[in-house]
């Protein structure tokens, strides 16, 4: 079946690090891509998204590049700030309805 | 619009009891989806939805029951309620393109304590 491995956490970098988190999934056909995130007692909310092969997700200074050849969509951000500090969690979508969620990296980011 | 709305925010059960986790989106979505979220486990899919009348089960469906008679409303009904099945609970929607489900709206959760 469908799966999701994410980078272990919990991640913490100072303000202004270079943030990279990695994803690969296991899926069977082209599944569409997504980074959610999670702030402290909230539910989830998209972060960004791609839906085919080489397409790159942008959102917040966040960035992620669908790569069909290595299964991977890793997160990156150039400089992140103490508000980026939250879970992300990396998803696909297959054409079944239903999607699948890797475990989640906690961020934390220090002033 | 309201988003995805779920109640109550919080709720302690005993042992055996059984109790519905109520779910609504105003988005005409035709997706919807429950999850449970774990320390360290991630969210894992309960059941979920591709339609009025259409359910089927997810990871982790023992335990509980759903229905959708609806487009907009899809609640979870925990029969006999046990201390494993304490947790968060987020129900989300989404529509789709193509068969497969583009990006889910969360609500807020739902947070179960079992006793």
């Amino acid at each position: 079946g469908d799966s999701v491995t994410q980078m272990e956490g919990p991640v913490t970098l100072s303000e202004e690090a270079f943030l990279t988190i990695n994803c690969t999934y296991t899926a069977t056909g082209y599944p569409s891509l997504f980074w959610y995130v999670q702030y402290p007692g909230e539910g989830l909310q998209l972060l960004l998204k791609a839906t085919k092969a080489d397409d790159k997700g942008s959102n917040k200074g966040f960035e992620a590049t669908y790569r069909k050849e290595t299964t991977s969509f890793h997160l990156e951000k150039g400089s992140v700030q103490v508000s980026d500090s939250a879970v992300y969690f990396c998803a696909l979508s297959s054409r079944l309805g239903k999607s699948t969620f890797g475990d989640g990296t906690t961020l934390t980011v220090k002033p | 619009n309201a988003g995805v709305t779920q109640t109550p925010k919080f709720q302690v059960l005993k042992t055996g009891q059984s109790m519905t986790l109520q779910c609504a989106q105003d988005m005409n979505h035709e997706y919807m989806s429950w999850y449970r979220q774990d320390p360290g486990m991630g969210l894992r899919l309960i059941h979920y939805s591709v339609g009025a009348g259409i359910t089927d089960q997810g990871e982790v469906p023992n335990g509980y029951n759903v229905s959708r008679s609806t487009t907009e409303d899809f609640p979870l009904r925990l029969l006999s309620a046990a201390p494993s099945q304490t947790s968060v609970y987020f129900c989300a929607s989404s529509y789709s393109s193509g068969g497969a489900q583009e990006t889910q709206y969360f609500g807020p959760g739902t947070r179960l304590l079992v006793l």
